[in-house]
């Protein structure tokens, strides 16, 4: 089962700030939190990860609390091209570790 | 997605017939791992890959199994359709200098 625990959906207003929580409140000291997503019909899509550190790339922000038991995915400035199901998965930092998909938060950008 | 090949995107067979489904890569990547995808259930790991001629068991493997004779190429097949094995399967790869799985396009399996 997965280790994640997502809301199911959430809205937000285009151009503004997407903040989507995640709690993995059983996470084990070495495993990272990842976070994917997939527009429709599409495979998923890696967007970022992180283990203690906040992270921020190109796509995304991830803020991670510092007990590690939840994280926040932010996306800047939403566009309509952002709705899609964003997925929160807690794996290990080795490539032995298989990534456990849950159900994911469906985002809906709102026009 | 770029290196990463499904073939063939679109499938309708009948129950009881073999099917194989082909992923392809040419990122020389060691992992390689297949996922069905159904309503409701979300992304399921069906068996994955880490090198030439080993692989392994996912979550789901029941009526699946697959073969990796070369580095680019993880055949999945199911021995003999049944309805429940209709679905969306992806392929993904994962290796050094990579962050995270690289998913394919899909390939949508019919069985009637």
């Amino acid at each position: 089962d997965a280790k994640t625990t997502q809301p199911p959906s959430m809205d937000c207003a285009e151009g503004r700030a997407a903040n989507l929580p995640c709690n993995h409140s059983t996470i084990s000291g070495n495993e990272y939190v990842y976070w994917y997503r997939q527009i429709h019909s599409q495979g998923p899509q890696y967007i970022i990860h992180g283990l203690k550190n906040n992270e921020t790339n190109e796509m995304a922000s991830l803020i991670i609390t510092e007990d590690r038991k939840s994280s926040t995915l932010i996306l800047p400035h939403a566009t309509l091209r952002d709705t899609a199901v964003y997925y929160c998965i807690a794996a290990g930092g080795n490539r032995d570790d298989k990534i456990i998909f849950g159900k994911g938060t469906r985002l809906h950008i709102l026009p | 997605d770029a290196g990463i090949t499904q073939s063939p995107r679109h499938k309708v067979t009948e129950t009881g017939t073999p099917v194989t489904l082909r992923c392809h890569q040419t990122e020389n990547h060691r992992y390689m791992y297949w996922y069905r995808q159904d309503p409701g259930h979300g992304l399921r790991l069906i068996h994955y890959s880490y090198g030439v001629k080993d692989t392994d068991k996912g979550e789901v493997s029941d009526g699946y199994s697959v073969s990796r004779s070369k580095t680019e190429d993880f055949l999945l097949t199911l021995e003999s359709a049944t309805s429940s094995q209709t679905s969306v399967y992806f392929c993904a790869i994962s290796g050094p200098g990579q962050d995270g799985y690289t998913f394919g396009s899909g390939t949508r399996l019919t069985v009637v």
